[in-house]
């Protein structure tokens, strides 16, 4: 079955710029995480939906939002954009639910979208 | 607060050599942790993962091993290829087993 797949998948803006990325989860995962990944920070979790609301959140700026739609695809926003938001933006989504083997909530991660702020 | 730290920011192998990459990590209350491969243009891939109620878990040609007495775990890779070359990250959850802490990676190199 299809993976992860997030759009676009390269992107360039200025700052004060806003810009908005999209995921769509494997067909049946019900929950869509995004991480940032930047090579001085690494990856760090931005948030997490789950039945179009959002479960839980890092410590990013309230200029850092998502949103979920009833297909649990989701879209994650930046508004003004600043330099240091270039970055790899992940998405991935997981199965919600007792586990019944190992790996069956892990999360599966799209390519990510590599957003470049000028 | 938390955090999980990696020993070697690069690591270089023989081909058909094994590989052991370390990690450690501070949160006493973590229960799960996984481990992710990430090849270069590409998002993180699932390895393997462990539960803390177990100390050993083993995959194909993969092995984790966790010591909760010293908050280390290390993932093996047997007989590593050059297919292996990628960054390693662990990771471990943070109340919910889909909001990971991640470490900082390891670059892993398998010389030909």
């Amino acid at each position: 079955k299809a993976g992860v797949t997030q759009t676009p998948r390269y992107l360039i803006k200025t700052r004060g710029q806003q810009v908005t990325l999209s995921c769509s989860p494997i067909s049946g995962h019900r929950s869509v995480s995004w991480y940032q990944q930047t090579p001085g920070q690494g990856l760090q979790f931005l948030f997490e939906y789950f039945s179009e609301t959002q479960r839980n959140k890092g410590n990013f700026p309230g200029r850092f939002s998502g949103r979920q739609f009833s297909n649990s695809r989701s879209e994650m926003n930046v508004s003004t954009l600043e330099l240091g938001d270039s970055a790899l933006y992940l998405c991935a989504s997981s199965l919600v639910g007792p586990a019944t083997r190992s790996g069956a909530n892990v999360l599966t991660f799209g390519a990510g979208s590599r957003l470049t702020v000028l | 607060g938390e955090s999980v730290g990696l020993h070697l920011p690069t690591l270089s192998v023989q081909e058909g050599d094994n590989s052991i990459i370390n990690c450690a990590y501070s949160n006493s209350a973590s229960d799960y942790f996984i481990w992710y491969k990430q090849e270069s243009g590409k998002g993180p891939q699932f390895i393997i993962d462990i539960r803390s109620n177990m100390d050993k878990r083993q995959g194909q040609r993969v092995t984790v091993l966790l010591n909760k007495t010293v908050k280390h775990l290390s993932l093996q890779i047997a007989a590593t290829q050059p297919g292996d070359s990628a960054v390693y990250f662990c990771a471990e959850n943070s109340g919910s087993a889909r909001q990971l802490t991640f470490g900082s990676g390891t670059q892993l190199t398998v010389l030909p």
